[in-house]
């Protein structure tokens, strides 16, 4: 099925730095949504986004929806040893109903 | 809210099996998804309900899948009769109109 490109695949870092990923496609995307996956879990929604260009905060994370609708990024500042899981974006197609598709995920370590 | 509830929360059978997967959705929530999430492949969708009714079943692999929504309340998701490679955890999630997805914790199935 179709994906959006997300990266990077995994990152590896110490506590306290801040921390950056991105997702990209070719078609446009009327939402873009944020989830975290700790292992053995379901993937947790963190921010959702509506509008080109929005960009919106929850606590540490800060993401935005790219003017041209086709890409997003989220960053997640100052990261805590909890911060570590998979991240993953999700959009709506323009044109399409109510159905995300998921990116491949970026995996993320955290050393304390 | 209890949130998506998903059972079993484990399932290993024998290759050829019936194998029927659970979901019961956030109370209120008008939309209803089937997710697929594997390494090779990430997150997929395997099918979506909108009020109960299935909207785009496109994702669903082949005819041993079937997945069915009773009521607002309620849905499964069978497979007859299961292969190896059907092995994977299994998301239910569910919405408002808002495509704000949550997510239940998983059946991850293992075909043997």
């Amino acid at each position: 099925g179709q994906q959006l490109n997300q990266s990077p695949q995994s990152m590896f870092i110490q506590e306290g730095e801040d921390v950056s990923m991105n997702c990209t496609s070719s078609s446009i995307f009327n939402t873009w949504l944020w989830y975290k996956q700790d292992p053995g879990e379901g993937p947790v929604l963190l921010i959702a986004l509506y509008k080109a260009g929005e960009l919106t905060s929850n606590g540490r994370l800060t993401a935005q929806f790219g003017i041209t609708r086709k890409d997003s990024f989220l960053n997640i500042s100052a990261s805590i040893p909890s911060d570590v899981g998979i991240y993953f974006c999700a959009g709506q197609l323009r044109g399409a109903t109510n159905k995300l598709i998921f990116g491949t995920g970026t995996l993320l370590a955290v050393q304390p | 809210d209890a949130g998506v509830i998903q059972s079993p929360r484990h399932e290993v059978t024998e290759m050829g099996q019936e194998v029927t997967l659970r979901c019961k959705p956030i109370s209120g929530h008008n939309s209803l998804f089937w997710y697929r999430q594997t390494m090779m492949r990430g997150l997929e969708l395997l099918i979506y309900f909108n009020n109960n009714v299935p909207i785009d079943d496109s994702g669903m692999p082949e005819d041993r899948f079937s997945a069915k929504m009773p009521n607002a309340s309620f849905s499964t998701l069978k497979i007859q009769p299961s292969e190896p490679r059907d092995s994977a955890v299994y998301f239910c999630a569910s919405s408002l109109s808002d495509l704000q997805a949550f997510f239940g914790q998983g059946t991850r199935l293992t075909v043997v």
